[in-house]
């Protein structure tokens, strides 16, 4: 099975608002990859946690990672117009391959 | 610096035609990845190189689809006969080391009638 699975969630929020999705997985990782694809375009790499970190910052993103729960959380903070898109997960375990999940999709209102 | 470059954007043909998509990789980078992306499936990995050696071909489809990659700037996903159902976006994408992130093309958006 597919490992990377967001919570299959479309999210609609308004400018300016947080937006959290989170992420689940199957097995052990090395570590774990958010990207972002807006319409259209190819998926766009935004940060990468590794197995051995709990919290990661970049700019407005958060990203968690709990390899007890095997699962990630990523955080987008004073969201913008520009950040509808959708966000994808993806594991990386051990074999050069990432399993990417289903995505979420975020609109943000202006 | 130029991205991963695919070609064509976008490509409409009748049903039974060979199809071929076309990917340049990020110059320097070792690996190259081909993906098909649906509705229905989500992002599946279709078949990886390393330093131009296929390494996993388990994802692709059928003997259908093949692929090549002749030198480290280039390769190919070829589908004959193309049947609808594989109309899809297929991208390429290229990294430097295995499990880090990937820079992906902007993919060709196949439809198959």
């Amino acid at each position: 099975s597919q490992q990377g699975e967001e919570d299959p969630q479309a999210l609609s929020i308004q400018e300016g608002e947080n937006a959290t999705m989170n992420c689940s997985y199957k097995t052990s990782i090395n570590n774990l990859q958010w990207y972002r694809q807006n319409s259209g375009r190819g998926l766009v790499h935004l940060i990468l946690i590794r197995s051995n970190e709990r919290e990661k910052h970049s700019g407005r993103l958060r990203v968690t990672l709990d390899t007890s729960k095997k699962s990630s959380s990523l955080l987008i903070t004073a969201s913008r117009a520009a950040d509808t898109a959708s966000y994808f997960c993806a594991t990386a375990y051990g074999n050069n391959r990432l399993a990417f999940g289903k995505g979420n999709q975020v609109v943000v209102i202006p | 610096d130029a991205g991963v470059i695919q070609s064509p954007r976008h490509e409409v043909t009748e049903m039974g035609q060979e199809v071929t998509l076309r990917c340049k990789p990020i110059s320097g980078h070792d690996y190259l990845f081909w993906y098909r992306q649906t509705m229905m499936r989500g992002l599946e990995l279709l078949i990886y190189f390393n330093n131009n050696v296929p390494i996993d071909d388990s994802g692709m489809p059928e003997d259908r689809f093949s692929a090549k990659m002749p030198n480290a700037s280039f390769s190919t996903l070829k589908i004959q006969p193309s049947e609808p159902r594989d109309s899809a976006v297929y991208f390429c994408a290229s990294t430097n080391k295995g499990n880090q992130p990937q820079h992906f093309g902007d993919g060709t958006r196949l439809s198959i009638l």
